[in-house]
């Protein structure tokens, strides 16, 4: 079975601190793998990966895929209070099917 | 970056009542849509996955004829509750996929609120 699992499931730092959020998959015809920070709506995009080895980075968050070891990691530094949101990982099986984990919930402290 | 649109946000009905759910890309043209529920503090469970013009495509365990997707235009897709009851309370959430297909990422709605009294 398909399955998608991130970790840590819950992470609460202080504000200047650097995370790295870790996504595990086992997914059969793997396409790609995305990234969404949901907070209080909808999940909004940060990062699409599909290449092992290539760094994906906007501003303080970056991401990695290692395809052999089937996993991701996002990293956050300088976190801010507006970091705080749940960050969800998706991957892409097939043309249609986005499998997620339950993700990583964070709170930032002031 | 890409807008889609959901509506309503939020819904309280009663018991019994049919509810319908539109979700629009705005900027761009959607060759699929996807429906999501979201229960608190879980994850987004795919519900259908719908392409424009051919029926919809549902996920194991989800009554097609409970609920009814229409995905009429390259632009809207429809979600309707049918007959709905408290255990269809929940977050909603459509996202559209560009016609590019499996190099675009999908975009997601602001989600509806669905309660059910």
């Amino acid at each position: 079975e398909d399955k998608v699992v991130q970790s840590p499931l819950s992470l609460v730092v202080h504000e200047g601190d650097t995370v790295t959020l870790n996504c595990s998959y086992e997914v059969t015809n793997f396409r790609s793998l995305l990234w969404y920070k949901q907070e209080k709506k909808a999940p909004t995009f940060l990062f699409m990966l599909t290449s092992s080895g290539i760094e994906k980075k906007s501003g303080r968050l970056s991401s990695i895929l290692d395809k052999k070891e089937l996993f991701s990691i996002l990293n956050i530094t300088a976190t801010q209070t507006g970091d705080s949101a749940v960050y969800l990982c998706a991957v892409l099986s097939g043309t249609y099917k986005y499998i997620f984990g339950t993700g990583t919930r964070l709170k930032v402290l002031a | 970056g890409a807008v889609v649109s959901q509506h309503p946000s939020w819904v309280i009905c009663k018991s019994g009542t049919s509810v319908k759910i539109e979700c629009r890309s705005l900027d761009f043209q959607a060759t699929t849509m996807f429906w999501y529920r979201q229960f608190p503090k879980q994850s987004l469970m795919l519900m259908a996955t719908s392409n424009e013009g051919s029926k919809a495509t549902y996920e194991q365990g989800v009554e097609k004829d409970k609920f009814l997707i229409n995905h009429a235009s390259l632009t809207l897709s429809t979600l309707t509750v049918t007959s709905a009851h408290p255990e269809d309370s929940s977050f909603y959430i459509c996202s559209a996929r560009f016609s590019g297909g499996l190099g675009q990422p999908q975009h997601f709605g602001d989600g509806t609120r669905l309660s059910i009294l």
